[in-house]
């Protein structure tokens, strides 16, 4: 069973604030690192998927760095707005994709 | 461009019980996952579906069983249903089954049990 996980579990930014959270995965054998955003009563959407070590990948005001070597990944968001309010999930990709737990993030207006 | 649906919504069974989700997957995408999601834990890998056939099965035991139609969607079945069945389950598509390929998911079925 593969651990993905995720920190913090949630956290809250001030609107136009920047933040960013992490997800740790196994370094050995890696094929593709994926995020997804969840908003609520949404389904879950793709932003990233990232396979290669020193990756960065950038949508609008959200971008995310990949570093195989180490296992671990960060999404950042810049100036943060009310409409980012969601659970961010990472995902390890092998035959199937490892689910971390998510981070819930809320943005107080 | 439908997207992934899935139905029903909402469902309530009771223990022992069987029960059938539906999906279908987005248009062009020919491989369909399955995914629970209990309270509080990030989305299951429950089996992936391609040409019809099982091609990847997550720990889940065999009261979980699916079925891909030639269109491309898909059901899964659950029997003998327990309390602990009771999620969301979540449908994603994708082009291939690749592993660098996105996932695009369904609203999800929420399933009680009781």
């Amino acid at each position: 069973i593969l651990n993905v996980e995720q920190s913090p579990q949630s956290l809250h930014v001030q609107e136009g604030d920047s933040t960013n959270f992490t997800c740790s995965f196994p370094s050995s054998n890696f094929y593709a690192l994926h995020w997804y955003r969840w908003e609520t009563a949404k389904s879950p959407e793709a932003l990233f998927v990232m396979t290669l070590n020193g990756d960065e990948k950038k949508k609008g005001r959200i971008s995310a760095t990949l570093n195989t070597k180490e296992g671990y990944s960060y999404l950042y968001i810049k100036g943060s707005q009310p409409e980012d309010s969601a659970t961010y999930l990472c995902a390890f990709a092998d035959y199937k994709l490892s689910f971390g737990a998510g981070t819930t993030v809320t943005v107080r207006a | 461009d439908a997207g992934v649906t899935q139905s029903p919504t909402h469902l309530i069974k009771t223990r022992g019980q069987q029960v059938t989700l539906r999906c279908s997957p987005k248009s062009g995408h020919d491989t369909v996952s399955w995914y629970q999601q209990a309270l509080g834990q990030g989305p299951q890998f429950i089996f992936q579906y391609y040409e019809e056939e099982e091609r990847q099965r997550g720990n889940f035991p065999d009261r979980f069983s699916g079925h891909q139609f030639p269109n491309y969607s898909s059901e899964l079945n659950v029997n003998a249903l327990l309390l602990g069945d009771s999620a969301l389950y979540l449908c994603a598509s994708s082009l291939t089954g690749l592993v660098e390929s996105p996932l695009h998911f369904g609203n999800g079925t929420r399933l009680t049990v009781t």
